[in-house]
């Protein structure tokens, strides 16, 4: 079945502690992106990877890291997050082309005490 | 800067009723349009994706136009379910080689039995 996975979940976690919030797809797509959600915002695009080793910043890029070392993997790191990063975190891709239907993941709910 | 608007917020209809929802955008230069629903707590799911080249696009009971001139799309649900009570999403992807999506802050539908 053709998806993205993002793993975990549910976080909640204190100032200051890093994490990594992982995303994994399985279609061999190119484009992959992070966006957040947060009420009355909407969803904004934090970071996205065009291939392998390219990344670029999105609208909202303070305070995170990516890595894109596989073409599947696309993770999202806090480095030392904050109370202000509590939010839905969502994960997607699709082909690069800029035509193509993009696919999200589950999401993961993130708490910073 | 592209800003997506989608009225109404929520709406609240009988079992059974044809119902519109209305996005509208204000830069022209997209590369395509898509409605997604989302389910409380839950992830994105594409319904329907229209090229900019396009006017509509048909899925089931889902009928999504696009008219890029005026900055309009619209979601067209026919003859409405209880299982239809979702959020639903527009969101546009810009021109350009970013694959960015500009999401609207969504209609919550409410199909009542």
């Amino acid at each position: 079945e053709a998806q993205v996975t993002q793993n975990p979940r549910y976080l909640i976690t204190v100032t200051g502690k890093k994490l990594t919030v992982t995303c994994s797809q399985n279609m061999n797509h190119e484009y992959m992106s992070w966006y957040r959600q947060d009420p009355g915002l909407g969803l904004r695009q934090i970071y996205y990877s065009m291939n392998v080793e390219v990344t670029d910043k999105g609208d909202v890029p303070e305070g995170y890291k990516v890595s894109r070392k596989e073409k599947r993997n696309f993770p999202l790191i806090l480095e030392s997050p904050s109370p202000n990063q509590t939010s839905l975190y969502f994960c997607a891709s699709r082909r690069t082309g800029g035509t193509d239907t993009q696919y999200f993941g589950p999401g993961t709910r993130l708490t910073v005490l | 800067k592209q800003e997506v608007t989608q009225i109404p917020a929520a709406l609240s209809v009988p079992e059974g009723e044809n119902l519109v929802l209305n996005c509208s955008f204000t830069d022209s230069a997209i590369y395509n349009l898509q409605w997604f629903r989302q389910d409380p707590g839950k992830g994105l799911t594409s319904l329907l994706l229209i090229q900019s080249s396009q006017r509509e696009q048909t899925s089931g009971r889902l009928n999504a136009s696009l008219d890029k001139s005026s900055g309009r799309s619209t979601l067209y649900i026919a003859a409405s379910q209880p299982g239809d009570s979702a959020t639903y999403l527009c969101a546009v992807c810009q021109s350009g080689n970013t694959g960015k999506l500009i999401f609207g802050q969504g209609t919550t539908l409410q199909v009542k039995p």
